[in-house]
């Protein structure tokens, strides 16, 4: 079955980077795009940004360009993401998901890595 | 960049009862409107895409309607799975999206 599986939780220290992976199986990795939506404790979804597999190419959101960095490694079937400069309100539960017709429709989801980030 | 803005913040029903959630955007965004459900502790499922076309797997009390700025979610006959959070989010502006801020839908 089409599957997305996150790395495990993390604590991080403001100033530092965090990378979140997220491996996908059950489809081929490289014909959906994977974007990123984090949801801090208590609040809403907010959406970061996305990554094409088969190019590489990506699109962030305006509020984390210069800090957020997608990757993929399509010979693991796995996208990630990265973030640096983290603030204690990065602290959040981060989520990957798969874009259904490369256009914004997010129709299978990870299931979620818990970053924490405090001193 | 448009706003979506769902209402209410919360809503009490009861099993049985007929759900109507609303979501405005701040300017027209077609028909490319998505609802999502959230249980507390879980990722989001998609419910409804393109404002009105529901999602594999997804029962049929659930509907969607709506189009330009305003839409609407309906679960016809409410279920205990059914309360939840649900949020709405457009792709109009793609490649940029943007996701209202939610409804609680809770038991009365």
């Amino acid at each position: 079955q089409v599957q997305l599986v996150q790395s495990g939780a993390e604590v991080k220290k403001p100033g530092a980077s965090l990378k979140v992976s997220c491996k996908a199986s059950g489809y081929t990795f490289s014909d959906y795009h994977m974007h990123w939506v984090r949801q801090a404790p208590g609040q809403g979804l907010e959406w970061m940004g996305w990554i094409n597999p088969d190019s590489g190419a990506t699109n962030y959101a305006q509020k984390f360009q210069g800090r957020v960095t997608m990757t993929r490694d399509t010979s693991i079937s796995t996208a990630s993401m990265e973030l640096s400069r983290l603030r204690s309100d990065d602290t959040a539960v981060y989520f990957c998901a798969r874009d259904a017709y490369g256009s914004g429709v997010m129709d299978v989801w990870g299931q979620g890595t818990t970053v924490t980030v405090s001193s | 960049e448009i706003v979506l803005t769902q209402s209410p913040a919360t809503l009490s029903l009861s099993p049985g009862e007929r759900a109507t959630l609303s979501c405005r955007a701040s300017q027209s965004v077609g028909i490319y409107l998505a609802w999502y459900q959230q249980k507390p502790g879980q990722a989001p499922r998609l419910l409804i895409y393109d404002a009105s076309n529901r999602a594999t797997g997804i029962p049929a009390r659930f509907s969607g309607s709506g189009s330009g700025t305003d839409f609407t979610l309906t679960i016809s006959s409410l279920e205990p799975e059914d309360f939840a959070f649900y949020y709405c989010q457009h792709r109009s502006t793609w490649p940029l999206i943007t996701f209202g801020q939610g409804t609680r839908l809770e038991i009365e």
